[in-house]
This record gives C-alpha cells, sequence and structure tokens, in this order.
C-alpha cells in the first residue's frame, strides 16, 4: 500500500462550483498534512498545512483532516479559472523533512 | 516567487554525459531537498540536507549524487545518464528540519537524448 494515494483525475468543474479534493495515507501516526497546488511548467507552491484533525480555511480554500479515517480533503469554494492547476497532498513520512506527495489530481474549472 | 532559484530552466544532454545542476535556497533556510518528476512516478524524494550534511535519502539512485556547500547552495550530480533519466528535477527549501513546509523552484527540465 502506498503511504499517500491521492486520485488523479482529471477533473473538469464550471466556474463557482464547490471542488473536492482528497488523498488517503496509509500510517494513523502521520500528524502534518499539506496542500500543494502546481502550475504547468512551475514548481509545486504550498496552499495549506494543517496539524492533526480539523478544519483550516483561508479565503475559499479548506483543508479537512479526518484522522480516523486517514482521510485528508482541500476544499475550493466559488472556484475561478485561475484556479486551474494540479493539487498534491503532501504528508512528511519519513526521517528528517520527507515530504510524501500524492499523485496529483488535475483540475480545470470552465467558463 | 518561492525565492528558491534554480539554474539552468532547460538542459538537453546525450546518454552516458553527466550534468549538473544547481539551487539556491530561500534567504534564511537551512535545509535544501531534491525531488525528481516525471509523468509516471509523480514527484519523488530524492535527498534532503540540513546545514550542510546529509539527512535523509530516498529513492537516488548510486549514479546520482548531491552535496550542499558551506554558503547553503546545493548541487546534484547526475551521471551516466539514460533516457529515462529525463525528468523535471525540483529544489526545495525549508527552515528546519521536521515538519516544515517545503518551497519549491521552477525545477530544471532534463531531456536525455
Amino acid at each position: 500500500q502506498k503511504e499517500v494515494e491521492q486520485d488523479p483525475g482529471p477533473l473538469s468543474v464550471p466556474e463557482g462550483a464547490i471542488v473536492s479534493l482528497n488523498c488517503t495515507y496509509s500510517n494513523s501516526a502521520f500528524q502534518y498534512f499539506m496542500w500543494y497546488r502546481q502550475y504547468s511548467r512551475k514548481g509545486p507552491e504550498l496552499l495549506m498545512y494543517t496539524y492533526s484533525s480539523g478544519n483550516k480555511e483561508d479565503g475559499r480554500f479548506t483543508a479537512q483532516v479526518d484522522k480516523s479515517s486517514k482521510y485528508i480533503s482541500l476544499f475550493i469554494r466559488d472556484s475561478q479559472p485561475s484556479d486551474s492547476a494540479t493539487y498534491l497532498c503532501a504528508i512528511p513520512t519519513g526521517g528528517g523533512n520527507k515530504l510524501t506527495f500524492g499523485t496529483g489530481t488535475q483540475l480545470k474549472v470552465e467558463l | 516567487d518561492s525565492g528558491v532559484t534554480q539554474t539552468p530552466k532547460h538542459l538537453i544532454t546525450a546518454t552516458g554525459q553527466r550534468v549538473t545542476l544547481r539551487c539556491s535556497p530561500r534567504s534564511g533556510d537551512l535545509s535544501v531537498y531534491w525531488y525528481q518528476q516525471s509523468l509516471d512516478q509523480g514527484l519523488q524524494f530524492l535527498i534532503q540536507y540540513y546545514n550542510g550534511e546529509e539527512r535523509a535519502k530516498g529513492n537516488i539512485l548510486e549514479r546520482f549524487s548531491a552535496q550542499q556547500f558551506p554558503d547553503l547552495h546545493s548541487e546534484l550530480n547526475l551521471s551516466s545518464l539514460e533516457l529515462g533519466d529525463s525528468a523535471l528535477y525540483f529544489c526545495a527549501s525549508s527552515v528546519g528540519q521536521a515538519a516544515s513546509p517545503l518551497h519549491f523552484g521552477n525545477g530544471t527540465r532534463l531531456t536525455v537524448t
């Protein structure tokens, strides 16, 4: 079983829709969870950083962690064409600060 | 702009050759990481350095090596290149060692022909 799994999509939604992106992880000991956004030909940029369970909100973005199910989600409200990108979940899984990434979900928001 | 600088942006070379990728971390960051991104494998962790010392190693081939210099910049050396080494190579940096968010550069696109 992979440490972090993510549905690769692609996902296509109309402008203004609520988007839900999800990852599952294997080890219940993981405590920190991150979401990155990657535009084409660019490096991943940090969107959200959460610790343990619960929700964290930042503007139109909400990160949710359900440790009992080992499930993390990123919600995007009022999605915009500029949100079209690949979204990657990431979890520190090893010694040092090794981040293990999901495979990424490609999102397209259409006008 | 993340503040992490990678050079060159693009590199085209032949099989069997050796190349060096360079990374300057964000000001104040002591940790540097190297990741490889290919279409079929996603983002794969290669290696981490903290203040000049190796801290963690991932799926890095023996043909690949890295180092972090006293001024904290890092270099990734790839030798005896194969077609399968064609990928995007990202450098990232963070302030600390554990559970610190990573800040990525825009990568070096390596094409091996």
